[in-house]
């Protein structure tokens, strides 16, 4: 069945670039999400991506998609305190022509003052 | 505008006991989820809501998780028996149209503690 993988925990120091990978498993997905969880709230949708693109930027946000390996990465640029949260990567489920997502176990995002 | 409401917040029941979680969507979406989260994982699918009927129920765990949305706006999802291993947050999602192009809001999700 799909999976999505993500690596559990990055630190990064605030004004660095944070750069969260994630690898998903469905080659018919079509779009790909980046959500951000805060503590005790919900998921607040970042950005997606469609499966045509290689790239979308928005603001402070670049989302990369590589199709061929099945990678897709966020970057946050110029990182504040206030991006410390767990950004969850999710595929639509390919086998739904629904909105229904896969999500990855989350990333915790450290940023050290 | 208002965003996707889940009431309550918290709840704490005893294992055994019944509890009932409301959801209530961004006007005008037809389609709805209902997701479970564990403590350190990602978001689990339940159900999924296209207007009033449960158009892909593949996710609840077992016949004592039901779900219901009868006048296809607000949603009620219902455990009975509640079981230790049911602690969860329970996030409820709805986006305008359901279909693939259509992206997901969600609420801020009830956390419940079975005792």
């Amino acid at each position: 069945g799909e999976d999505v993988e993500q690596s559990l925990f990055l630190s990064v120091r605030e004004g660095d670039s944070s750069v969260i990978n994630c690898t998903y498993t469905d080659s018919s997905s079509t779009y790909l999400y980046w959500y951000k969880q805060e503590p005790g709230a919900g998921l607040q949708l970042l950005t997606y991506i469609f499966s045509n693109m290689d790239m979308k930027q928005d603001q402070r946000l670049t989302v990369l998609l590589n199709k061929k390996d099945k990678h897709l990465s966020l970057r946050i640029a110029d990182t504040q305190t206030g991006d410390s949260a767990i950004y969850f990567c999710a595929e639509k489920d390919g086998s739904s022509n629904t909105g229904k997502l896969i999500f990855g176990q989350g990333t915790t995002l450290q940023v050290k003052p | 505008g208002a965003g996707v409401s889940q009431t309550p917040s918290n709840k704490v029941t005893e294992k055994g006991k019944y509890v009932e979680l409301r959801c209530d969507p961004i006007s005008g979406h037809t389609a709805l989820y209902w997701y479970r989260q564990s403590l350190g994982q990602g978001p689990e699918f339940l159900i999924y809501f296209q207007g009033t009927g449960a158009a892909d129920d593949s996710g609840l765990p077992n016949d004592r998780f039901f779900a219901v949305r009868p006048e296809g706006s607000v949603s009620t999802l219902k455990i009975q028996r509640t079981e230790r291993g049911d602690s969860a947050v329970y996030l409820c999602a709805s986006s305008l149209t359901g279909s693939i192009q259509s992206p997901l809001h969600f609420g801020n999700g009830t956390r419940l503690t079975v005792t």
